[in-house]
């Protein structure tokens, strides 16, 4: 299974553009990326997901180099409601298995 | 429309005793999965099922944890002899993913299971 690494926190204002990047190095062929937004006392929250190049959705974007070994979920205009823990997963939903990094907690501050 | 659920919301019990942790998926969901989040830390990997095939129990700490689905649909996680480290909150999650599809994980509320 691929590991992942995102630092353990980021503050940022109301407004600014954050961008949040996972190392996976050993990535496989089939594993897609997938990031979710946890909020205290609640489960995870699906954000996004994608394979290669870059995906945009309406909350976010995710940016994914041709080698594959590193992502970049990027959230537009933060607001003091995007404080929370984003997750990096990478894997084969196929397969199940999900191994979830450690976080990266977000303050955004006014 | 209905989403994942769980019960109970919260346990609190004793060192040595069994719990039963309930899951209700989403209707029509194939795949379910339970993780373990102790205070401040990610989620842990515990089991996986997906439709009617061998569950992945990869996960499991120890022989004291144990699940299992019936159905198809509801999923029971028990823990057996319950120790203080296995104070936590369980989170189940549910998903479409299956032969061809990489389906986003819809997680419940969690158990908060505290073992005194």
């Amino acid at each position: 299974l691929a590991k992942t690494t995102q630092p353990i926190s980021m503050d940022s204002y109301e407004g600014q553009e954050v961008n949040i990047t996972c190392s996976h190095n050993n990535i496989a062929t089939n594993d897609y990326i997938t990031w979710y937004q946890q909020f205290p006392s609640q489960g995870p929250r699906f954000i996004i997901q994608g394979y290669k190049t870059k995906v945009t959705n309406e909350v976010a974007s995710l940016f994914i180099p041709a080698d594959r070994k590193s992502s970049t979920l990027s959230l537009p205009r933060v607001s003091l409601s995007d404080t929370a823990v984003y997750y990096c997963l990478v894997g084969d939903a196929r397969k199940g298995k999900s191994t979830f990094g450690d976080g990266t907690t977000l303050t955004v501050k006014p | 429309g209905a989403g994942v659920s769980q019960s109970p919301s919260n346990k609190v019990t004793e060192k040595g005793k069994d719990v039963e942790l309930r899951c209700d998926p989403i209707s029509g969901h194939t795949a379910l999965y339970w993780y373990r989040q102790s205070l401040g830390q990610g989620l842990e990997f515990l089991i996986y099922f997906q439709g009617n095939s061998a569950p992945d129990k990869s996960g499991l700490p120890s022989d004291r944890f144990s699940a299992e689905r019936t159905g198809g649909s509801v999923s029971t996680l028990t823990i057996q002899r319950t120790q203080q480290e296995d104070s936590a909150v369980y989170l189940c999650a549910s998903s479409q993913a299956g032969t061809n599809l990489q389906g986003e994980q819809f997680f419940g509320p969690g158990t908060r299971l505290t073992v005194l």
